[in-house]
């Protein structure tokens, strides 16, 4: 079974302050995505990438930056976290060619900006 | 407006009963069809793909597509009440092969 770890799990932080979420997958999969996941919205992506030193804009990119070091970390940065972007955030990695939307999603983290 | 609309946003469907979930893309640069199930509080896992018009059957889960209106459905039979969750169904777009996802379905299973 594909593996994808994030850290932390559960996070709470201040207005203004800096948060890093962290991806780490052992699929040796070259395509990874972080997603945020609102009531009434489904699962919108906000960066992804297609290997180590590649990120992309997803569709809500705002407020968020994107490192890919490696094949197996990606890591999503909130500069200056806003309350607006209290969610819960999820990171994926898939494959590519005809599997792309087969995608194995870690557990989540959930973000609460005061 | 959602791109990918999901229907009904909630369903609920007696242990043993038949369940049927629809998805519908308003975007006509999108190609294959995924559906994925998430129970509460845990991550979206893959259940089922659709690539081409048709109907497509592994157990109890039966996915139909039809291209032409970029619209797709899923269906489960002989209902569980562990088949009570999130269902969210994913289309892909051409060219960057990235996912859009509808709102999902909630459904619940009654014993």
């Amino acid at each position: 079974e594909a593996a994808v770890t994030q850290s932390p799990r559960n996070k709470v932080a201040v207005t203004g302050g800096k948060v890093t979420l962290s991806c780490n997958q052992t699929n040796n999969h070259n395509n990874m995505y972080w997603y945020r996941q609102d009531t009434g919205h489904g699962l919108r992506l906000i960066h992804y990438s297609y290997g180590a030193g590649s990120t992309e804009k997803g569709d809500i990119p705002d407020g968020y930056k994107a490192s890919r070091p490696s094949q197996e970390n990606f890591s999503l940065i909130l500069e200056l976290a806003t309350p607006s972007q209290t969610s819960v955030y999820f990171c994926a990695s898939g494959g590519t060619g005809g599997d792309t939307g087969q995608l194995y999603f870690g557990e989540g983290s959930k973000l609460t900006v005061l | 407006q959602q791109k990918v609309q999901q229907s009904p946003e909630s369903l609920i469907v007696p242990e043993g009963g038949m369940a049927s979930l629809n998805c519908t893309s308003s975007d006509r640069n999108v190609d294959y069809f995924w559906w994925y199930r998430q129970h509460s509080g845990k991550s979206p896992k893959m259940l089922m793909s659709i690539f081409s018009n048709g109907e497509k059957e592994e157990g109890r889960f039966t996915v139909h597509l039809n291209k032409a209106s970029l619209h797709t459905s899923l269906h489960i039979r002989d209902s569980q009440p562990s088949d009570s969750a999130l269902y969210l169904c994913a289309a892909r777009r051409n060219g960057n092969y990235q996912l859009i996802w509808g709102s999902g379905t909630k459904l619940i299973i009654k014993p």
